[in-house]
């Protein structure tokens, strides 16, 4: 069964340090979303993109924080510099293109980040 | 931010019991789904109510949906060990194609 892929799986970085995050989605999913998740909270929407176009990215801190889907495959999520509030799980999720009458997302096992 | 607010936050019962679990939301949805996310890991999707849908069924999952109140419960019926994970509703906004906004989740332990 196909799966999103995500790389590396933990990571310890001290602040002010520059960190990368790398997602592959499902093969032919069209829409791919970086999620950021606090322990003990529910996971919250940094970017959404279709393609190789960025369709949501109001809650990612673009001071810090970017994101890039440049052939629309694989992605890279990156924190510079790295904050100690940045600590939490980041979630890579993908789905097929919209309209096509599946709406569930596909997770990957996430990216947990430690910043010291 | 989080769209949805579940009740309880957490909720331990004995293998074969039921558990229910509510979720509660802000705006007009197209749909919503609950997901399970085990210790540390990712996601896996459970199952997806339109707005139209009252209630559905898949396995041992009863999902009911009241657009009324804005609200939704999951039940899980004869609770398994292998059930122990969190739960969360995420709902997908009307106006807002393919992007879901999560509740805070509740934690479910199962014991024997």
């Amino acid at each position: 069964e196909a799966e999103v892929a995500q790389s590396p799986r933990y990571k310890i970085t001290e602040k002010s340090q520059a960190v990368a995050f790398w997602c592959d989605p499902i093969s032919g999913h069209a829409t791919l979303y970086w999620y950021r998740q606090i322990l003990g909270q529910g996971p919250e929407l940094l970017v959404q993109f279709q393609d190789e176009s960025v369709v949501d990215d109001s809650q990612l801190p673009k001071d810090r924080f970017s994101a890039e889907r440049l052939k629309g495959v694989d992605s890279t999520l990156k924190i510079q510099p790295a904050e100690l509030g940045d600590s939490a799980m980041y979630l890579c999720a993908s789905s097929p293109r919209p309209g096509t009458g599946v709406e569930t997302q596909y997770f990957g096992p996430g990216t947990r980040l430690l910043v010291l | 931010s989080q769209q949805g607010e579940e009740d309880p936050q957490a909720l331990s019962i004995q293998e074969g019991e039921n558990a229910t679990m509510n979720c509660s939301y802000k705006t007009s949805i197209n749909n919503l789904q609950w997901y399970r996310q085990n210790s540390g890991r990712g996601l896996v999707h459970l199952i997806l109510i339109r707005s139209n849908e009252r209630e559905k069924h898949s396995g041992r999952l009863r999902v009911t949906l009241d657009t009324s109140k804005k609200s939704s419960s999951l039940l899980i019926t004869a609770s398994r060990a292998a059930d122990t994970a969190s739960y969360f509703c995420a709902t997908e906004s009307t106006g807002t194609a393919s992007k879901l906004t999560f509740g805070t989740g509740t934690r479910l332990q199962v014991t024997l």
